[in-house]
C-alpha cells in the first residue's frame, strides 16, 4: 500500500533555533496534513495544505505542498520548549476509499532550554 | 467542550481476556476510525466507518471487531487479547479535512 517516508526520525535542538522535517511519498496526494502530538495526548492538527506548491503559515510554523503533489516540508522557527513532541505528516488521496489518510512514522522533537 | 472522547484511559489484560475501548463524538462527523500507535510504527489504521451502520478494515483489523452503535459512538473490541496488542488506540472522526483524535487508549496485554 502506499507509504510516507518521514524524516528526520527525532530531532534534538537548542532552544531558538529553527527546525526542518520533511515528508515523501511514492504516490500523489490531493491533501497533505500537518499534526502535532503532545506526550499522553492525541495528535492535533497544525496545517492542512490542498494545492500543489501551496506554502501555509501557522504562527511559527510553515508548511509547504510539494510541486511533485508527492513531498511535503514543515519548518519551525526559532523554537520553545513546547514545541517538545511527535510531529506527523498524513497525505490523503481522493481517489481512494473513505480510510486513506495516511500517517508518517514521525519525527520526534526534544527542545534544550 | 466539542471533540473525541475515549474510554478508559489505561488498560491492564491478560492474555486471553477481552474488552471494549469505547469512543464518542459530538461534532456530528459521519466517518470515525481507530488507530494503533506503536513505537517507530507510527499511527497504523485498524477500522473505519464511513457512516452510521458501516465498517470496512483498515491496515491491521486481525483480532479486532468493531461495532457502529450510531452517529456518534463506534466501539472497538478485542476478544481474545494478545501480547502483540500492546499499543496506544486512538479514535478520530472527521470528514473533508483532517480527522480529530482522542486522548488515547494505553493498553497492556500481559
Amino acid at each position: 500500500g502506499q507509504q510516507l517516508n518521514q524524516s528526520p526520525q527525532s530531532m534534538f535542538i537548542q532552544e531558538g533555533e529553527d527546525v526542518s522535517m520533511n515528508c515523501t511519498s511514492s504516490s500523489i496526494f490531493n491533501t497533505w496534513l500537518w499534526y502535532k502530538q503532545d506526550p499522553g495526548e492525541g495528535p492535533v492538527l497544525l496545517i492542512a495544505l490542498y494545492k500543489a506548491g501551496e506554502l501555509t503559515s501557522n504562527g511559527r510554523l510553515t508548511a509547504q505542498f510539494g510541486i511533485t503533489r508527492k513531498d511535503s516540508f514543515l519548518n519551525i522557527s526559532a523554537s520553545i520548549p513546547s514545541d517538545v513532541g511527535i510531529y506527523f505528516c498524513a497525505g490523503r488521496n481522493y481517489g481512494g476509499s473513505q480510510g486513506n489518510l495516511i500517517f508518517g512514522k514521525g519525527t520526534k522533537l526534544s527542545v534544550k532550554p | 467542550n466539542a471533540g473525541v472522547t475515549q474510554t478508559p484511559k489505561f488498560q491492564v489484560l491478560k492474555t486471553g481476556q477481552s474488552m471494549t475501548l469505547q469512543c464518542a463524538q459530538d461534532m456530528n462527523h459521519n466517518s470515525m476510525y481507530w488507530y494503533r500507535q506503536d513505537p517507530g510504527m507510527g499511527l497504523r489504521l485498524i477500522y473505519y466507518s464511513a457512516s452510521e451502520g458501516t465498517t470496512d478494515k483498515g491496515e491491521v483489523p486481525n483480532g479486532y471487531n468493531v461495532s457502529r452503535l450510531n452517529k456518534r459512538e463506534f466501539s472497538l473490541r478485542l476478544e481474545s487479547a494478545a501480547p502483540s496488542q500492546t499499543s496506544v488506540y486512538f479514535c478520530a472522526s472527521g470528514e473533508t479535512v483532517g480527522y480529530t483524535f482522542g486522548s488515547g487508549t494505553r493498553l497492556t496485554v500481559v
